[in-house]
């Protein structure tokens, strides 16, 4: 049972450069999300995704892009990357009701230079 | 807006009881988490209360929550040194998809 994969672990980006971080999850769960991690600020929400075909904004979504083609995958899209992009992201899933406990990939950390 | 603070560093003696603080401004979050977080590793549901709840205890961890004041905390007894970690309070906030709202994280260093 794989849970939540993320591709790439590690990345290192010029500034302007674009990439996209994977995330799949196979545990049929509605509810996607994106938040990235920077020291003494915890977890923001960036992005996410209720459904196949439905996104939308959370805390931080400047500077980035996402989709939801299919209920697995939820891509993260940095269209030109900047310096202040530089942290951990973390990929989540959740069932879409009762008790909502999230299950996180083991995170990209992107450094961009 | 809906905010989680914790304090941001927790340092015990091996075997000692760790309690890990957490206020919250959103009345209406229906459950309360406690997230752990291991080095290089993603966030693990530790624990969590549902908000009619005022104290719920699983084996080494106990969780207070005091409605009133928004006021959440974490006690592990005996705590053991693979309890070192960051610990993340979180709430599930208001609105149709009730996002995890999370603090900035509690290192907990245990010391010998």
């Amino acid at each position: 049972n794989a849970g939540v994969t993320q591709t790439p672990k590690f990345q290192v980006l010029k500034t302007g450069q674009s990439m996209t971080l994977q995330c799949a999850q196979d545990m049929n769960h509605e509810y996607m999300s994106w938040y990235r991690q920077d020291p003494g600020m915890g977890l923001r929400l960036i992005h996410y995704s209720v459904g196949a075909g439905i996104t939308d904004q959370g805390e931080v979504p400047n500077g980035y892009n996402v989709s939801r083609s299919t209920t697995e995958d939820f891509p993260l899209r940095l269209l030109s990357a900047a310096p202040s992009q530089t942290s951990v992201y973390f990929c989540a899933s959740r069932r879409d009701r009762g008790v909502r406990e999230a299950f996180f990939g083991q995170g990209t950390r992107l450094t961009v230079v | 807006g809906e905010d989680v603070e914790q304090s941001l560093f927790l340092s015990v003696r091996e075997g000692d009881s760790s309690v890990i603080n957490c206020t919250y401004t959103d009345s209406s979050s229906t459950y309360l988490y406690w997230y752990k977080q291991e080095p290089g590793a993603g966030l693990q549901l530790l624990t969590y209360i549902f908000s009619n709840m005022d104290m719920k205890q699983d084996q080494r961890l106990t969780v207070l929550l005091n409605k009133k004041d928004k006021h959440l905390s974490l006690r592990i007894a005996d705590t053991q040194t693979g309890d070192s970690a960051i610990y993340f309070c979180a709430e599930g906030g208001s609105g149709g998809y009730n996002k995890l709202i999370f603090g900035a994280g509690t290192r907990l260093a245990v010391h010998p």
